[in-house]
């Protein structure tokens, strides 16, 4: 099944400084999703991105998917110190609605 | 609505003792997901339904683990007999197929 793999890890910015984070995966995939988890909380859909799509907006995000790399980017601009949380890529296949998610990436704005 | 709901939010048990843990599902969504979070595996995929039927299971890691879904409001995951490798944070998810999983709280197992 398809494994959503975020890099880098961990990114320690200021606030009003853009985060940006990527996704790659392995297969064949119907769209990549990406949430945002707090410390101590479920996973918050963010955004999702189709596999005929490059690009995407929503509010401060932006997200691209480039199905050739079998990679895609989160872009969070001008960062807020509430942005601090894990954000997670997770990949959908074709035929099926399982989610499978990679390991997060650990964001952390500074005041 | 309330979103998934999940319960309790924290679980403390000994070893060996059965654990019950609930979801009630955002109404209309007809697939409802089991997660599992530890810091060393991440998340993972422990079963999932769609329409209150068990589709893949896969991911149950051990015959102690078993989910019911007998109506499209609820459904539980019950450990029997827990261990202590079983503690982490147990994730219900729902969708309607055509957006994103909306996640409950979770709730945190600790198996002593």
């Amino acid at each position: 099944s398809q494994q959503g793999e975020e890099d880098p890890q961990a990114l320690s910015i200021q606030e009003g400084e853009n985060a940006t984070m990527n996704c790659s995966y392995k297969t064949s995939i119907n769209n990549l999703q990406w949430y945002r988890q707090n410390s101590g909380r479920g996973l918050v859909h963010l955004i999702l991105i189709r596999s005929n799509e490059r690009e995407k907006h929503s509010g401060r995000l932006r997200v691209t998917l480039d199905t050739s790399k079998k990679s895609s980017s989160l872009l969070i601009t001008a960062s807020r110190a509430a942005d601090t949380a894990s954000y997670f890529c997770a990949t959908g296949g074709y035929g099926n609605n399982r989610l499978a998610f990679g390991k997060g990436n650990q964001v952390v704005v500074i005041p | 609505d309330a979103g998934v709901i999940q319960s309790p939010r924290h679980e403390v048990t000994e070893m060996g003792q059965e654990v019950t843990l609930r979801c009630k599902p955002i109404s209309g969504h007809n697939s409802l997901f089991w997660y599992r979070q530890t810091m060393m595996r991440g998340l993972e995929l422990l079963i999932y339904f769609n329409n209150n039927v068990p589709i893949d299971d896969s991911g149950m890691p051990e015959d102690r683990f078993s989910a019911k879904m007998p109506n499209a409001s609820f459904s539980t995951l019950k450990i029997q007999p827990s261990e202590p490798r079983d503690s982490a944070v147990y994730f219900c998810a729902s969708s309607d197929d055509r957006w994103g999983y909306t996640f409950g709280s979770g709730t945190r197992l600790t198996v002593v």
